[in-house]
């Protein structure tokens, strides 16, 4: 079984600033299936970037992915007020699985 | 596509709830629909899901014997079920609506949520 483990846990940063969010498997996923979320409180998770770095529809491009194997990051190149939220990396695995990491909370500092 | 769930739930201990999931929009059978649960202040929690023309729901092994995920395909509806309740089992239940294979693309479509609180 595939476990996601991301850091930091929290990232306490500036609006216009640079985040770096890491999410490592616990052996080497498939790119296609790497996913990474935004939730914001009150809300249901909202797709961002799907394999492993392919900008989801009217994602704003100051949000990247990169990784491969077992490594993956997102960026956000320059933190908007809005950008503040917890941020999930996610696998899709076979029989419809999906696997979440604990989740980086991005939060203003 | 739209999805929309049923609304919130309070259970006693031991008892059970179904949670729905319809879809509009699109071609239901088109669809992985997957079920995850966020208990409160926590993380996300996949806890099964199904591809209706497939017809048998798959489940994460914590919630063997406990869950139940189908389909109504007259209706575009997926439909939840959770026994032997819990206090613990108190969260928010989304299902998210994907293609076939899951993760292929940005179709990615998330209900509102369904908040099942169990309390004696």
């Amino acid at each position: 079984e595939i476990v996601l483990t991301q850091s930091p846990g929290t990232l306490s940063l500036s609006p216009g600033e640079r985040a770096t969010l890491s999410c490592r498997a616990s052996q080497s996923v498939s790119s296609s299936y790497l996913a990474w979320y935004q939730q914001k409180p009150g809300q249901a998770p909202r797709l961002l970037i799907y394999g492993a770095s392919s900008r989801a529809t009217g994602i704003p491009d100051r949000f990247s992915g990169s990784g491969s194997g077992t490594d993956f990051t997102l960026t956000i190149s320059r933190l908007e007020p809005e950008d503040f939220a917890v941020y999930y990396c996610q696998q899709f695995g076979t029989s419809t699985r999906r696997t979440f990491g604990q989740g980086t909370k991005v939060e203003i500092k | 596509v739209q999805v929309v769930q049923s609304g919130a739930e309070v259970k006693k201990p031991g008892s059970s709830v179904k949670v729905s999931c319809k879809t509009s929009g699109g071609t239901f059978s088109s669809y992985t629909i997957s079920w995850v649960r966020q208990a409160p202040g926590q993380g996300l929690e996949w806890m099964g899901g199904i591809i209706s023309v497939f017809g048998t729901g798959k489940y994460e092994q914590k919630f063997q014997g406990r869950v139940t995920i189908f389909t109504d395909e007259s209706t575009s509806t997926a439909y939840m079920e959770l026994g032997s309740l819990r206090t613990e089992d108190t969260a928010v239940y989304y299902c998210a609506v994907t293609g076939i294979p899951a993760g292929n693309d940005d179709f990615d479509i998330w209900g509102q949520g369904t908040m099942v609180t169990v309390s004696s």
